[in-house]
């Protein structure tokens, strides 16, 4: 059963800020919410992960509302290289089970020059 | 650290043949996983590993499918006997606890990943 719930895909044109949202209705009160990203033919990356309100660091931030059942990955200013797939993962800090490291097939970003 | 070492990078393989892919762990960390990666299917785990004893399997998709790691540093996903569908690209990933090792997070390191063919 799937825990998250992304766009497939996303465009955007250089320059502009890029939020991705993702859904997660049934986040548990341990579980965190981490984002990966995945340039073609590379494995996944970490991106950031947060627990709630704003996480930011150099690459990304990460605003997650008071209820939780909700987080948004904003890229400030996308260039050519963020063209990639993010992934929403949501669960526990320390791996407990499968449960927590569901990737599904994440949301592909598409910068446009 | 050269980070988490995969082999080979490219196989393949014709339907029936036995299939060994290889990973090495970043040095200290208590954790592998096994993913495997397809167009229709997105990134799925398969099978992870914690102090080298496998703790969830329900990923691998068939008795074909089995994992082994015999020391902290070395990891084997065997594929026996291979079919078309089996065609993917593998990766290995590993992690530390969060608080040791001085990690922050429980952040997965990838490895360059295996393309995987089966005629």
């Amino acid at each position: 059963l799937a825990k998250t719930t992304q766009p497939i895909s996303m465009d955007s044109y250089e320059g502009q800020e890029v939020n991705i949202t993702c859904s997660h209705n049934n986040i548990a009160t341990n579980d965190y919410i981490t984002w990966y990203q995945q340039f073609p033919s590379q494995g996944p990356r970490f991106i950031i992960q947060g627990y709630k309100t704003k996480v930011t660091n150099e690459v990304a931030s990460l605003f997650i509302p008071a209820d939780r059942k909700s987080s948004t990955l904003s890229l400030p200013r996308v260039s050519l290289s963020d063209t990639a797939v993010y992934y929403c993962l949501v669960g526990d800090r320390v791996q407990t089970g499968a449960n927590n490291l569901f990737f599904g097939t994440g949301t592909r970003l598409t910068v446009i020059p | 650290d050269a980070g988490v070492i995969q082999s080979p990078r490219h196989e393949v393989t014709e339907m029936g043949q036995e299939v060994t892919l290889r990973c090495k762990p970043i040095s200290g960390h208590d954790y592998l996983f096994w993913y495997r990666q397809t167009m229709m299917r997105g990134l799925e785990l398969l099978i992870y590993f914690n102090n080298n004893v496998p703790i969830d399997d329900s990923g691998m998709p068939e008795d074909r499918f089995s994992a082994k790691m015999p020391n902290a540093s070395f990891s084997t996903l065997k594929i026996q006997p291979s079919e078309p569908r089996d065609s993917a690209v593998y990766f290995c990933a590993s992690s530390s606890v969060p608080g040791l090792a001085g990690a922050s997070y429980n952040e997965q390191f990838f490895g360059p990943g295996t393309r995987l063919t089966v005629l």
